[in-house]
């Protein structure tokens, strides 16, 4: 049980493009995602809180009209960055909380913008 | 901000070796997770921690939550060449609340 799905696995783009990112919890429902960013031989970076039916939770630093994030049900939540450039070139990860206590996390989207 | 020093960044042992990595932070979290990746793979979860002075083992592996709630330790027993990757510990304030990442442990294993 606890499994979460991403897609697609990897990604590559133009530069001035969108790309939508799917975040799927399989056997569970979750009121709460969470969408991460990671760099090469870093620790993750928290961008945002997806909550269903609301709007999300933005961190610091993180542009929300760039990084759009909707939580259509309470298995799905999607990430589109908007008007990607090479900066955005990343690994983006999501996580959903099968329990209070427990996050899982997907296989993760590898982002290639040229 | 919350901040959390994992140790050591890295660790090169040998296969049947026994290895300990350590977290601690400035504050107080009241749940401690430990997760394990692999090169181009989310992170998967080990073992989670939810009481102060709880030790909870996972096969090979023992975590435990620190006393203070501000730190937590992984063992992993007679290591093998499949425990390769990078080890995070993270720490969560309340429940459902988000994350708090160490900066991870980078092990290999050497057969």
């Amino acid at each position: 049980g606890a499994v979460v799905s991403q897609h697609p696995s990897w990604v590559i783009c133009k530069s001035g493009t969108s790309v939508k990112i799917e975040c799927r919890s399989l056997d569970f429902q979750a009121t709460t995602m969470f969408w991460y960013r990671q760099f090469p031989k870093q620790s993750l970076m928290l961008m945002a809180t997806s909550n269903e039916g609301s709007k999300a939770t933005y961190e610091q630093g993180v542009e929300k009209d760039k990084f759009l994030i909707n939580h259509a049900s309470l298995t799905l939540s999607t990430l589109t960055v908007t008007s990607a450039h090479p900066e955005d070139s990343s690994f983006y990860i999501c996580s959903a909380g099968a329990s209070p206590y427990e996050q899982y996390f997907g296989p993760g989207t590898r982002l290639t913008v040229t | 901000g919350q901040q959390l020093n994992q140790s050591p960044q890295s660790m090169f042992i040998q296969e049947g070796e026994d290895v300990s990595m350590n977290c601690t932070s400035s504050s107080i979290f009241n749940t401690w997770l430990w997760y394990k990746q692999d090169p181009g793979e989310g992170p998967v979860l080990l073992i989670a921690l939810y009481k102060a002075g709880e030790l909870t083992s996972n096969g090979r592996l023992t975590a435990q939550f620190g006393i203070t709630r501000k730190d937590s330790f992984l063992n992993i027993s007679a290591s093998i060449p499949s425990d390769v990757g990078i080890y995070f510990c993270a720490g969560q304030e309340t429940s459902g609340s988000r994350l708090t990442f160490g900066e991870g442990t980078q092990l290999t294993v050497n057969p």
